[in-house]
This record gives C-alpha cells, sequence and structure tokens, in this order.
C-alpha cells in the first residue's frame, strides 16, 4: 500500500540554524500539506501546497518557514532560523483531491537546543 | 482554541466488547469529520471519514455517527480487538465552496483494549 515517508526521523539543531525537513507524498496525490504536534498539544495545520504555490496557511507559518516541491516527488518544509519552540513532531501529508481524506507520514522528531 | 474536542482523555474496555469515542466540536461551518489512529512513533492513520449530509457511514468494524443538530459525532469499534489499542483523533474541516481543506484536530483520546 502506498504511503507517505519523511526523512529524518529525528532532527535535532541548534536555535537559529536552518533545517530542511523532507517528504515524499503518496505519488498521484496532488495536495500537500504539513502539520506539527508539540509535545501535549493538538496537531496543528501549517500550509497545504497544490499546483506549486501555498493554497493556505496559517499564523504559525510565519516568514521563517517555506515549502518547496523541487522535484516530481519531494516536498520540503524549510525552517530559516529555528527557535526553541519550534520543537515539535512534524507531519506531512498528502490528499489525492482537495476535499479528500488527508494520509500522514510517520512524522519528523525536531529537537531545537 | 477548542473548536473541536474530545472530553474523555482515555478509554479501556475489554476486548470483545463495543469501544465509543465522542467528538464534539463548535464552528457550525465544519462539514467533513474524519477519524486518525495514532500509534507511538508513528504517524496518524486514517479510518474512517464522514459528511454532513450523512448521519452514519460504516467500514467494517468501524461506524461513525454524526448528530449534526448536537454537533457531536461518535466512532463505534465493535469487536474491540487488542490491536486497536491507540490515540484516537477527531478532526474536521469546512469544506464549503472556498473553505478550508485544513483539518481541525482534537487532542485525542487514547484507547486501551485488553485481552
Amino acid at each position: 500500500e502506498p504511503e507517505v515517508t519523511q526523512t529524518p526521523s529525528h532532527q535535532v539543531t541548534q536555535m537559529g540554524q536552518e533545517v530542511i525537513l523532507r517528504c515524499v507524498p503518496i505519488s498521484n496525490h496532488l495536495y500537500f500539506y504539513w502539520y506539527r504536534q508539540i509535545l501535549g498539544q493538538k496537531v496543528e495545520f501549517l500550509v497545504s501546497f497544490y499546483n506549486n504555490e501555498i493554497s493556505e496557511k496559517s499564523e504559525i507559518f510565519d516568514d521563517q518557514f517555506s515549502v518547496e516541491r523541487p522535484d516530481g516527488s519531494n516536498f520540503t518544509l524549510k525552517i530559516r532560523s529555528t527557535k526553541l519552540e519550534d520543537s515539535a513532531m512534524y507531519f506531512c501529508a498528502s490528499g489525492l483531491a482537495r476535499y479528500n481524506e488527508q494520509f500522514f507520514g510517520p512524522g519528523t522528531r525536531l529537537t531545537v537546543l | 482554541d477548542q473548536q473541536v474536542k474530545q472530553n474523555s482523555p482515555s478509554l479501556s474496555v475489554q476486548e470483545g466488547r463495543i469501544s465509543i469515542l465522542n467528538c464534539d466540536y463548535t464552528n457550525s461551518m465544519f462539514d467533513y469529520f474524519l477519524w486518525y489512529k495514532k500509534y507511538p512513533a508513528e504517524g496518524p492513520t486514517f479510518l474512517i471519514s464522514i459528511s454532513s449530509i450523512k448521519d452514519k457511514n460504516e467500514d467494517g468494524r468501524f461506524t461513525v455517527f454524526l448528530n449534526k443538530s448536537a454537533k457531536h459525532l461518535s466512532l463505534h469499534i465493535v469487536p474491540s480487538q487488542p490491536g486497536d489499542s491507540a490515540v484516537y483523533f477527531c478532526a474536521a474541516s469546512a469544506r464549503v465552496e472556498g473553505g478550508s481543506e485544513k483539518l481541525v484536530f482534537g487532542k485525542g483520546m487514547k484507547l486501551t483494549v485488553n485481552p
């Protein structure tokens, strides 16, 4: 069964450093998403991406964040200058159509020291 | 922001019995609801969904009921199996024309099914 994959599974970085989280969505999906879950809190929407552009973003997704689909398979989330409060589990998801169910990857645990 | 609420943090049931997981929502624009299951160190796994034009959707052992007037939905698992032990998330989105595809999640409920 096709699945969303994410790398790395765990990323440790120093405050102020740039990180790139990578995702390979399900191959025939067209809609891509990033969510995050801070420890003990809810899963929160960050951004949705379709046709090579952002379709929706939350207040969390400020200028420090960017997304890109550099080729036909990868979907990346970049945090330019990480803060302590960016420490969280980051989930990538993809969907076949705009309002269909979203399928999640296993997540990348980001730890900012 | 408590648009989607799962008020019980945990539930414990015996194998073979029914598990009922509840979810309430406050945003009347929500018209699509989903349940996800999550094991430790894994991402949420889609289980079942329901559109607001329906009041019930069934898939094998899983049935979701929607009561729009009460802004309440529930997930029934019957019979429950030990492998169902996981954290269950309720999620909602407002898909109306021009609406949002983002999922709004509840806090989750930990289900334990005892052998």
